[in-house]
């Protein structure tokens, strides 16, 4: 079973738009991950945000987590068509350094 | 990129022939983990090892055996392959502080076909 859900599956957006991508998990956390897949690649790292933390920032990516709620969105602003891939969520199974991963939001940019 | 490779790329086998698909890193990280993925059902872990010849089950293991002799390899083998094995396979590693906080660096993924 999944510990992420990612909301919405799909998102189609125009370049230039914000992109919004949410994540829903069900048990506590000290930390959720985001990650991007670009189509036939592997996964990347994008941020890492802690349970003490709200909201953080790279670049043209903000990330929040409200742990009351047990959720998580990623915000990737002005968007680009270089971002157009699949965006997960990964939250620390039980044990050890396992991550469990979302089934993904797939975000298409069109130039 | 991190130094992780796979091989092979690409396979296509049949129904029950034994395959190996091989992770190798350069990085000398401790955990290893192996990852399949399918649509609808995202990444799936299958076998994971903490250090050489300790490894440990995942979520969906049933069919797949795993070994590491050293440190830099690991290796997946479908003793019998099925087509529902059909997927794409992922190996990760991720660093040596055993935090929950580690990153996982993904190798390029096998597309295995079982006909």
């Amino acid at each position: 079973s999944q510990q992420g859900e990612e909301d919405p599956q799909a998102l189609s957006i125009q370049e230039g738009e914000n992109a919004t991508m949410n994540c829903s998990y069900k048990t506590s956390i000290n930390n959720l991950q985001w990650y991007r897949q670009n189509s036939g690649r592997g996964l990347v790292h994008l941020i890492l945000i802690r349970s003490n933390e709200r909201e953080k920032h790279s670049g043209r990516l903000r990330v929040t987590l409200d742990t009351s709620k047990k959720s998580s969105s990623l915000l990737i602003t002005a968007s680009r068509a270089a971002d157009t891939a699949s965006y997960f969520c990964a939250t620390p199974h039980n044990a050890g350094n396992m991550l469990t991963f979302g089934g993904g939001t797939r975000l298409m940019v069109k130039p | 990129d991190a130094g992780i490779t796979q091989s092979p790329r690409h396979k296509v086998t049949e129904t029950g022939t034994p395959v190996t698909l091989r992770c190798h890193q350069t990085e000398n990280h401790r955990y290893m983990y192996w990852y399949r993925q399918d649509p609808g059902h995202g990444l799936r872990l299958i076998h994971y090892s903490y250090g050489v010849k300790d490894t440990d089950k995942g979520e969906v293991s049933d069919g797949y055996s795993v070994s590491r002799s050293k440190t830099e390899d690991f290796l997946l083998t479908l003793e019998s392959a099925t087509s529902s094995q059909t997927s794409v396979y992922f190996c990760a590693i991720s660093g040596n502080r055993g935090a929950q906080t580690d990153t996982q660096y993904f190798g390029p993924g096998t597309r295995l076909t079982v006909l």
